[in-house]
């Protein structure tokens, strides 16, 4: 079972670039995230999908755009990367109900993106 | 506002000894989901325990073990007999409501967190 999966892992831009981050999961859950994090200021959400076909913006959603593509995939676009955009980036998934004890956030392994 | 507070941003523990780090939330709702992630330096986030607010019971998981008390809105983790590997940043979190299965967006309000050392 591969959970939540995003894709790269590692990633340096320079000013002005534009780059996709994806992101996939296969638990069937409605419910995708994509999250911040930078020192001192812990999870911050970027935008938010509550079901395929939706979106909503978060915390901090200037810069970047989402698609949900379907129920597995989540993806976060950076039009024209900025120096403040450098952070590690957390795709997650809500689930829900049980036998598994519902309601349990699952997170991706991170992104790490530096923006020169 | 829906806020999570984790008062202690650092502690440290000697290995083998116990160790209790503090959350408090603030919500109006009444059913809510309550979480403690772990963050080890590798950056993976990590489900420790996990507490439904309408149940009385407290939630443990091996070593780790949570004092929920509703009406002071308080969600504290224990963690005993601590190991050099949960050394982390420890985040407390809340989801608001009960999932249906049309998977209605629940908001995850986060603690800014306490980074935790567990020391030889």
């Amino acid at each position: 079972n591969a959970g939540v999966t995003q894709t790269p892992k590692f990633q340096v831009l320079k000013t002005g670039q534009s780059m996709t981050l994806q992101c996939a999961q296969d638990m069937n859950h409605n419910s995708m995230y994509w999250y911040r994090q930078d020192p001192g200021m812990g999870l911050r959400l970027i935008y938010y999908s509550a079901s395929e076909g939706t979106t909503d913006k978060g915390e901090v959603p200037n810069g970047y755009n989402v698609s949900r593509l379907n129920k597995r995939e989540f993806s976060l676009r950076l039009e024209s990367a900025a120096p403040s955009q450098t952070s590690v980036y957390f795709c997650a998934s809500l689930g829900t109900g049980v036998p598994s004890g519902g309601n349990t956030i699952y997170f991706g392994e991170g992104s790490w993106l530096t923006v020169v | 506002a829906q806020t999570v507070t984790q008062s202690q941003p650092e502690m440290s523990v000697q290995e083998a000894e116990t160790v209790t780090l503090s959350c408090t939330y603030d919500t109006s709702e009444n059913n809510y989901y309550l979480f403690w992630y772990k963050q080890p330096p590798s950056r993976q986030m990590i489900l420790v325990i996990r507490q439904e607010a309408y149940k009385q019971q407290n939630a443990t998981e091996n070593r780790f073990s949570v004092n929920f008390q509703k009406a002071a809105k308080s969600f504290s983790l224990k963690i005993s007999d601590s190991q050099l590997g949960d050394t982390a940043m420890y985040f407390c979190a809340f989801t608001i409501g009960r999932l249906d299965n049309a998977g209605n967006n629940r908001k995850l309000i986060w603690g800014l967190g306490t980074s935790l050392a567990v020391n030889p």
